[in-house]
């Protein structure tokens, strides 16, 4: 079954650090661009951040740049989102997602095709 | 970063009913835009992309259109299964942006 599997979600104060993690399996994990997106809690959804299938192109919002690192091992087949100096407008449920890039007339578009099943971060004192 | 607003926010209509949701970019973006269904509880699921593609799987009653600053989602049929938040997101340019999303509910 294809499907990305998250851990790593939790409650921490502002100022602290976690880092989300998302395995891929029943696909080969490393032709994707990957991404985060997070929800805050009743409210739309947010992109964060995404990483090239060779994790040397990375790109962030800006309410996250210099706060939070994506990463990736594809020889574990993972992605990962380390998290800083976090603010409770962190607070929200991240989603792991795979951007399964069409091409068609010489251009690529995103096409989010799986998504994780979502971790819940809360940032709170 | 490029807003896209969703029109309307939320709407209610009858089984069988063709249901319009239109998103507006703040400056052009091709037709570099997907849609996605969201079903309270859980992940998103695309829709459309590149504007007016459908993704594999997804029934024929969706379709997409436009280009630059205006498209348009359609449910051609409303059905009970559609009940959802749908959000517009364009990939033209990063950081990508979602529209705030539309509560389709059943009359």
């Amino acid at each position: 079954e294809v499907q990305l599997v998250q851990s790593g979600g939790g409650l921490v104060q502002p100022g602290g650090s976690l880092r989300l993690s998302c395995a891929a399996s029943g696909f080969n994990f490393s032709p994707y661009w990957m991404q985060w997106v997070r929800q805050a809690p009743g409210k739309g959804l947010e992109w964060v951040a995404n990483i090239k299938e060779d994790g040397r192109e990375q790109r962030y919002v800006d309410s996250v740049k210099g706060r939070f690192t994506i990463s990736r091992d594809n020889a574990k087949n993972s992605l990962y989102l380390q998290m800083n100096r976090l603010r409770v407008e962190d607070t929200a449920v991240y989603y792991c997602v795979r951007d399964n890039d069409k091409v068609m007339e010489g251009n690529t578009y995103d096409a989010y095709d799986i998504w994780g099943q979502g971790t819940a971060v809360t940032v709170s004192s | 970063a490029i807003q896209m607003t969703q029109s309307p926010s939320s709407l209610s209509a009858s089984v069988g009913d063709r249901v319009t949701i239109t998103c507006r970019a703040s400056q052009g973006i091709r037709n570099d835009l997907g849609w996605y269904q969201q079903k309270p509880g859980k992940a998103p699921k695309v829709l459309i992309y590149a504007a007016s593609s459908l993704e594999s799987g997804v029934p024929s009653r969706f379709s997409g259109s436009g280009s630059g600053t205006d498209f348009t989602l359609t449910i051609s049929s409303l059905q009970p299964e559609d009940i959802a938040t749908y959000y517009c997101l364009q990939d033209y340019s990063y950081p990508r942006t979602f529209g705030q999303g539309t509560k389709v509910e059943i009359k």
